[in-house]
């Protein structure tokens, strides 16, 4: 089983739509977590960085941390076409250098 | 803002050959990080250097190599080259517990 559980989808969602993806993890040593967006062809692009739980919001993102159930989320508002991408979930423990992935989210915003 | 740079973006081997990649690092990043990205896969920590230091070390097979020069830049040797060694390799440096920012990566295929 990995650390970090992500489901694939693919998410297909209209123009406009509030987006929510989530991920699950085992490890109770985490305590940064992380979402990354990958354009094809591309590498991932940070988009959010928290500490241990709570909510952080830039713009249209939102990212939620609950260390109780083990479930980190990004909410993407009023999505654009543009949004389209890859988004994957990350996290390390405290002192650890590398970083755990989710699967990736493989999501496509329609016009 | 500079970014992460790796080169080169695309490289083609045969198998049993040897290849090099090279990273570098955003300036002032005291680490660099490598990831082997599978196809559909989510990134795979491989080998980290702290200050030109190994600091951590992955799943790496025994037939690649790291180092980080005087520079900071970071140099990936693969030798003896498999089919299952064709993957997007990326980079990614960072600063102390900040975030780690990813280069576009080399995508790497063995014939």
């Amino acid at each position: 089983q990995k650390e970090v559980e992500q489901d694939p989808g693919p998410l297909s969602v209209p123009e406009g739509a509030i987006v929510s993806l989530n991920c699950t993890y085992s490890n109770s040593a985490f305590q940064y977590f992380m979402w990354y967006r990958q354009y094809s062809r591309k590498g991932p692009e940070l988009l959010m960085y928290t500490y241990s739980s709570g909510n952080k919001e830039d713009g249209r993102f939102t990212a939620q941390v609950d260390k109780s159930s083990k479930y980190i989320s990004l909410f993407i508002r009023d999505s654009q076409p543009s949004d389209s991408a890859t988004y994957l979930c990350a996290t390390r423990g405290e002192g650890a250098q590398k970083l755990v992935f989710g699967q990736g989210t493989r999501l496509t915003i329609n016009p | 803002a500079a970014g992460v740079i790796q080169s080169p973006r695309h490289l083609i081997k045969e198998k049993r050959e040897t290849a090099t990649l090279k990273c570098y690092p955003i300036p002032r990043h005291d680490t660099v990080y490598w990831y082997q990205q599978g196809p559909g896969q989510d990134p795979q920590f491989l080998i980290s250097f702290y200050e030109k230091m190994q600091s951590d070390k992955g799943s790496i097979p025994d037939r690649f190599s790291a180092q980080q020069f005087s520079d900071y830049h970071s140099e990936l040797n693969m030798s003896s080259l498999e089919l299952g060694d064709s993957a997007l390799y990326f980079c990614a440096s960072g600063l102390g517990d900040q975030p780690q920012h990813f280069g576009d990566g080399t995508r790497l295929s063995i014939l």
